[in-house]
């Protein structure tokens, strides 16, 4: 199954900035998909990014917010902007590996 | 309805137990089904894949059953280090590419 680098592995930011995570993959993949975890709870899909087009946001979540980028097959990366609080959550990519889906080790992101 | 639904336990069993977790789906039309594994402060992992006939692994046994739109995962003779939490996922209503998750089953195997 696909490999996946996300990084960082987690950050403490300040409320009004923004954080980029990154996932690289060891092969090329058609879609990537964008979850968050939040505390206690389970993943909630933020977007679909495919490669040379927009992404497909789920109900909930906006480009403005979550600006998600995906030059090429291997990379993707999502922003979190204008950070508050309640954005503190896991963040994770994934992939479709073939025999399931894969994940990044996740974006552990605590906002203050 | 919310698309994916568990019970979210925990389920306390001890060691060499037989444990059942039961996931419910509202789409009809999802063909994907996983079973996922998530150990605290880690990424899931996919455990296994769920097939229309019914699937095993070792002590793992998936199975469906699309008239009741639920799927199943058994474990036997629980170790230690089954503790974790246990999510089912699902393709997405609108797509098949997407995977929606329940909100996971936590099972703790006591010594």
């Amino acid at each position: 199954s696909a490999v996946i680098s996300q990084k960082p592995s987690r950050d403490i930011c300040q409320r009004g900035t923004s954080l980029t995570i990154q996932c690289q993959v060891d092969s090329q993949v058609t879609m990537m998909f964008w979850y968050r975890q939040q505390p206690g709870q389970s993943l909630t899909l933020i977007a679909t990014a495919n490669q040379g087009s927009e992404a497909t946001y789920e109900s909930g979540f906006v480009i403005d917010k979550f600006p998600i980028s995906r030059p090429n097959l291997t990379f993707s990366t999502l922003t979190v902007s204008n950070m508050s609080p309640e954005d503190s959550s896991i963040y994770l990519c994934s992939v479709d590996g073939n025999y399931g889906y894969t994940f990044g080790s996740g974006t552990r992101l605590t906002v203050v | 309805r919310k698309e994916v639904e568990q019970d979210p336990g925990p389920f306390n069993v001890p060691e060499g137990a037989t444990v059942a977790f039961n996931c419910t789906y509202s789409n009809s039309a999802s063909q994907s089904f996983f079973w996922y594994r998530q150990d605290c402060r880690k990424e899931p992992k996919l455990l296994m894949s769920v097939y229309s006939s019914g699937n095993e692994d070792g002590r793992f046994t998936a199975q469906l059953n699309r008239a009741s739109q639920y799927i199943s995962l058994l474990i036997r003779d629980s170790k230690l280090s089954d503790s974790a939490t246990y999510l089912c996922a699902v393709n997405g209503a609108d797509s098949s590419y997407k995977l929606i998750f329940g909100s996971g089953t936590r099972l703790l195997v006591r010594p």
